[in-house]
């Protein structure tokens, strides 16, 4: 079966900080994996994916993810957290006709 | 606005009555699918259509719950006989041809409380 686990549902970082948050896949074949981030009520916006292009994935909002086959990872990073990115991201994985997303994560940005 | 457009945002029902949530896919989409979101989880797959058709509804509740995406007009997903447990957010998204590597793109939700 396939999903995705994303580690910590809350994440506090300080303006400025490096932004680190982790998910893991499982699926018996390499799968799409998307990021997105939704901000309160309001639908989900996509921040990146990966469609085994390259490994290292660029974003919007400076946002990029690293696909790691051996880790069975596709953890989300920011050099420097904004206030602007307080919200949920969520990460998702696609091998067939659904997209199968993580429990997400909440992120807060101390000023 | 060329996004996915989702009505109404909010729609309040009394238990056993019937609710209708509302989904026209982005321009060129033809390709949709809802979700239900429940307070703190992620976003649950309830049922992919295609024009007119039902491609996979292994998400859907086997009762009172429908979807439909005719030739014209948006997609609905229709909720009979409303009970407590059907309060969520429910999101349409859609893409332009189904494959693994295509992103879904969100609507805002249509957010269902039952009183």
């Amino acid at each position: 079966a396939q999903s995705v686990t994303q580690l910590g549902s809350h994440v506090s970082v300080s303006e400025g900080a490096l932004v680190l948050l982790r998910c893991n896949y499982s699926s018996s074949v390499p799968p799409y994996l998307f990021w997105y981030v939704q901000y309160p009520n309001q639908g989900l916006q996509l921040l990146l994916k990966y469609t085994s292009a390259a490994t290292l994935v660029k974003g919007i909002n400076g946002f990029e993810a690293e696909f790691k086959k051996s880790e069975t990872s596709f953890h989300l990073t920011k050099p420097s957290a904004h206030m602007s990115d307080a919200a949920e991201y969520f990460c998702a994985s696609n091998t067939g006709n659904q997209f199968y997303f993580g429990t997400g994560t909440s992120l807060t940005v101390i000023p | 606005n060329a996004g996915v457009m989702q009505n109404p945002r909010h729609l309040v029902r009394r238990r056993g009555q019937e609710a209708r949530l509302r989904c026209s896919p982005m321009k060129g989409h033809s390709h949709v699918y809802w979700y239900r979101q429940l307070p703190e989880e992620g976003l649950k797959f309830m049922v992919y259509l295609q024009k007119e058709n039902i491609i996979d509804e292994s998400g859907m509740p086997k009762e009172r719950f429908s979807a439909e995406f005719p030739k014209e007009g948006p997609s609905i997903l229709r909720i009979q006989q409303v009970v407590r447990g059907d309060s969520a957010a429910y999101f349409c998204a859609s893409s332009r041809t189904g494959k693994q590597d295509q992103p879904q793109h969100f609507g805002d939700g249509t957010r269902l409380s039952i009183l």
